[in-house]
């Protein structure tokens, strides 16, 4: 049973582009979840989606944005790119919207120049 | 902001031995809690899950979780060279969707 797959793995951008990272959740999965990591301030939850709706989203501004399709794959975006922005993204998929086991990719690792 | 606290280490016990990480929790609401390992350049994974107050144990781990104190704990016993990672207590806000506070992980170095 294949994973949690995200691409890119690496990328480099300078301030003021912008990325769009792409995940596609374990098959079946219909909730897909997206978080920062850094070392500074950890695994911070971005936003959730479930059904192509967003369900949930954390205290990012709103340069940061994402979309679900049918298929349950997940895009998200980060827009006018700071260096602030450099982090791992990681993707999680679940079953349902509520069991709570989230299972991760591998991420994507961004880094802003 | 809902927060989520660990000592981050490093821990380092000797193989063979216990290692005790801990968590504390500030919702005192929440009613799902979670243990997952990331390997340094890998992503997190899932050791274990619980709901309710007490022990749960799965091989050699086992959860503990006190409401009351707002207090979650991991034991791993015959702590293997292998078990050396980061562990980050997770803990799920409400019950409909999946949003998780992560704590800044505690990092277990187990010696030969």
């Amino acid at each position: 049973k294949a994973g949690v797959t995200q691409t890119p793995r690496y990328l480099i951008k300078t301030r003021g582009q912008q990325v769009t990272l792409s995940c596609s959740p374990i098959s079946g999965h219909r909730s897909v979840s997206w978080y920062q990591q850094t070392p500074g301030q950890g695994l911070q939850f971005l936003f959730e989606y479930f059904s192509e709706t967003q369900r949930n989203k954390g205290n990012f501004p709103g340069r940061f944005s994402g979309r679900q399709f049918s298929n349950s794959r997940s895009e998200m975006n980060v827009s006018t790119l700071e260096l602030g922005d450099s982090a791992l993204y990681l993707c999680a998929s679940s079953l349902t919207g509520s069991t709570g086991e989230l299972f991760f990719g591998e991420g994507s690792r961004l880094t802003v120049l | 902001q809902k927060e989520v606290e660990q000592n981050s280490g490093p821990l380092s016990v000797p193989e063979g031995a216990i290692a005790s990480l801990n968590c504390t929790y500030s919702d005192r609401g929440s009613q799902s809690f979670f243990w997952y390992r990331q390997y340094s350049g890998k992503s997190p994974e899932l050791i274990m899950s619980i709901y309710s107050n007490g022990d749960k144990e799965d091989g050699r781990f086992t959860a503990q979780l006190n409401k009351a104190s707002q207090y979650v704990s991991l034991l791993i016993r015959d702590s293997q060279p292998s078990d050396s990672a980061t562990y980050l207590c997770a803990v799920k806000e409400g019950y409909n969707f999946n949003k998780f506070y992560f704590g800044s992980g505690t990092k277990l170095n187990v010696k030969p």
